[in-house]
């Protein structure tokens, strides 16, 4: 699996769009970029997931660079509800069997 | 749906006690898989099944067994309980196309003195 590079901490305003960066530049072609969060003391939370193109959904966008060598989580207005532990997680499925692997990720704190 | 549901919440074990995690889900989900969160650590993968009646071991299977004998629920059995297995322990499911789609149980925390 590929290794990713994300901040240890993030800021951002309430209302604000908060942008999560991730490296991930040893990336295999079949790799998709996952994106998960955990808000304290709950399980964790499928967020959004793509492979080449830019996605979103009711939740976030995500933004793949051409050479896929990164992507950035875009949470277009972020909210008190939004501060979390964010994770970003490259994996091929198949004989990966689904097997996540959490890093340290990237803990966002949403401020009034 | 009531999603994925783990039982109990808490529980405090004495070393070399055993006892089984609880984990169900009803959304009909072939995946399940059981990781385990140290503090100030990301989630390690324990054991998972891709379907009933098959397992396998994860990163840390040490000190646990599981077994799959309905779609639905998916036991973590700790045999001898060890200080080094306090941690919090959460469950997930996915459907069989889309296995690292996981959707995750509220966890057990688990207190081993």
């Amino acid at each position: 699996d590929a290794k990713t590079t994300q901040p240890p901490s993030m800021d951002c305003a309430e209302g604000r769009a908060a942008n999560l960066p991730c490296n991930h530049s040893t990336i295999s072609g079949n790799e998709y970029v996952y994106w998960y969060r955990q808000i304290h003391s709950q399980g964790p939370q499928y967020i959004i997931h793509g492979l080449k193109n830019n996605e979103t959904n009711e939740m976030a966008s995500l933004i793949i660079t051409e050479d896929r060598k990164s992507s950035t989580l875009i949470l277009p207005h972020a909210t008190l509800r939004d501060t979390a532990v964010y994770y970003c997680i490259p994996s091929a499925g198949g004989t990966s069997y689904g097997k996540l692997t959490f890093g340290q990720g990237t803990i966002l704190t949403v401020h009034p | 749906n009531a999603g994925v549901t783990q039982t109990p919440k808490f529980q405090v074990l004495k070393t070399g006690q055993s006892m089984t995690l609880q984990c169900a889900q009803d959304m009909n989900h072939e995946y399940m898989s059981w990781y385990r969160q140290d503090p100030g650590m990301g989630l390690r993968l324990i054991h998972y099944s891709v379907g009933a009646g098959i397992t396998d071991q994860g990163e840390v299977p040490n000190g646990y067994n599981v077994s799959r004998s309905t779609t639905e629920d998916f036991p973590l059995r700790l045999l001898s309980a060890a200080p080094s297995q306090t941690s919090v322990y959460f469950c997930a499911s996915s459907k069989g196309d889309r296995v690292e789609t996981q959707y995750f149980g509220p966890g057990t925390r688990l207190l081993v003195l």
